[in-house]
């Protein structure tokens, strides 16, 4: 099975300034088509996740350009260039390359200091 | 809009099964695959499985073998997750989640997009 591990686990910053975490996975998670299925949501407290980005860049709509995806083969990174008071919660990759399974990471914590 | 509306919040004993209703809107529900997530309290997302609304198909990830059981009734755009022999490590709250279109032509090609707002299944003696 194909394992993602989120790095940090606990993510506290600073108002303003930038975050980001990083997603490793224990296989490429480039598929036949070329494309690379690796998606970030964000659950704020007491919500259900909401998508962020697919395809590990694709932002979604309604999605604030502070956020942007990168990486590529096994390694991904989400970083929000200011952080923001509603940006609190946690953040979770998921890989859905290796169908008909999919893996989410363990999740990241972003709390403000 | 896409909305994904669950049934209520359960209280189970030990096992007993429980069957959790997610019914669709804003889209046809056999057009996309459906995902089951649960989440036990104060940890992260579990991927627990998919079904194909249009054929009926299924995945489970093997954790689950043998107790989850994913259904549909197409003719009310509702899909249902049923987790039998349940255990006190059940405890969670269970999430249906929509995926990509059956032919990965959208966006959401092996993710997922939309969630319900979840329901909480308490195991309990």
């Amino acid at each position: 099975d194909v394992v993602m591990t989120q790095s940090p686990l606990s993510l506290p910053v600073t108002l303003g300034q930038p975050a980001s975490i990083s997603c490793r996975s224990s296989q490429s998670l480039v598929y036949s088509d070329g494309n690379t299925y690796l998606t970030w949501f964000q659950q704020r407290p007491g919500q259900s996740p909401r998508r962020l980005i697919h395809k590990v860049s694709n932002r979604d709509s309604g999605v604030p350009d502070r956020f942007s995806g990168s990486g590529s083969g096994t390694d991904f990174t989400l970083k929000i260039s200011r952080v923001e008071a509603e940006d609190v919660g946690l953040y979770y990759c998921m890989q859905g390359t290796h169908w008909p399974m999919y893996t989410f990471g363990q999740g990241t914590k972003l709390e403000i200091k | 809009q896409v909305q994904l509306v669950q049934s209520g919040a359960e209280v189970k004993k030990p096992g007993a099964s429980v069957k959790v209703s997610c019914k669709a809107s804003g889209y046809t529900l056999t057009g996309y695959y459906m995902h089951w997530v649960r989440q036990v309290p104060g940890q992260g997302l579990e991927w627990m499985g998919w079904t194909n609304p249009n054929s009926g198909d299924t995945n489970n990830a093997q954790k689950f073998q043998g107790r989850v059981t994913m259904t549909r009734d197409t003719s009310i755009n509702t899909a249902y997750m049923e987790l039998s022999r349940l255990r006190s490590d059940d405890t969670a709250v269970y999430y249906c989640a929509r995926g990509g279109d059956l032919y990965c032509s959208g966006g959401s090609c092996y993710s997922i997009d939309y969630w319900g707002q979840g329901t909480l299944v308490t195991v309990s003696s």
